[in-house]
């Protein structure tokens, strides 16, 4: 167990909704770092927050956002769904400063 | 920009065989080097991790790697493969900095008896 939860498992959905993916970090960690992972793409970066601000972003579209909380917990709001949004999302946190990722399970996001 | 190659999509090993998986990174200076896990339905484990020192890092399961800066590679091995270690490996590099983890595409191990 990583210490880093996700919520939902799988969310299936139609085109054109939106929908909001859930993290809470480890215990302690202050970043978090949010993930693509499609079978064309692999892992891709998408956004890390530290301490309840953006960080770095990656190839993250515009219909896509989030936000670290004061909790430090984390979403990720995905909107205008797309069928090539299908994918697994996953969550990391980390304490910072080039120290291991600690992933989640994943949110598996199907859209229909 | 940095990027990870991991040259082997899928390979494939008979049990109790000896394992290595290649990996390659692209970066100017020496960057933060990772191995991790999926099984499927799963999330990423870290395996192991090589900040600086000692260029031969164990992991968890068995696993070891060495970095070889000549060469900008980072290869997993595994002396003696078990069923259980079928899954998909990930290769990833950090910078020094708080820049985000960039993973290889992975590759697929089998195994089988």
């Amino acid at each position: 167990d990583s210490g880093v939860t996700q919520t939902p498992k799988h969310l299936i959905t139609a085109t054109g909704q939106r929908v909001t993916l859930r993290c809470s970090p480890r215990s302690g960690d202050l970043s978090v770092y949010w993930y693509q992972q499609s079978l064309d793409q692999g892992l891709q970066f998408l956004i890390q927050y530290y301490n309840g601000e953006e960080r770095a972003k990656g190839n993250i579209l515009e219909r896509f956002s989030a936000q670290q909380f004061p909790d430090l917990h984390s979403e990720l709001n995905l909107s205008s769904l797309e069928l090539g949004d299908s994918a697994l999302y996953f969550c990391a946190s980390s304490i910072g400063g080039g120290s291991p990722l600690h992933f989640g399970n994943g949110t598996r996001l199907t859209v229909t | 920009a940095q990027s990870v190659t991991q040259p082997d999509i899928h390979i494939t090993v008979s049990e109790g065989a000896s394992l290595e998986l290649r990996c390659n990174y692209s970066y100017g200076a020496t960057p933060y080097l990772f191995w991790y896990v999926q099984s499927p339905g799963q999330g990423l484990q870290l395996l192991l991790k090589y900040f600086s020192g000692d260029t031969l890092v164990q992991g968890i399961k068995g696993f070891e790697a060495e970095f070889k800066r000549s060469q900008s590679s980072f290869n997993l091995r595994k002396p003696s493969v078990h069923w259980s270690d079928a899954a998909e490996y990930f290769c990833a590099v950090l910078n020094s900095g708080n820049t985000p983890l960039v993973f290889g595409k992975g590759t697929r191990l089998s195994v089988i008896a």
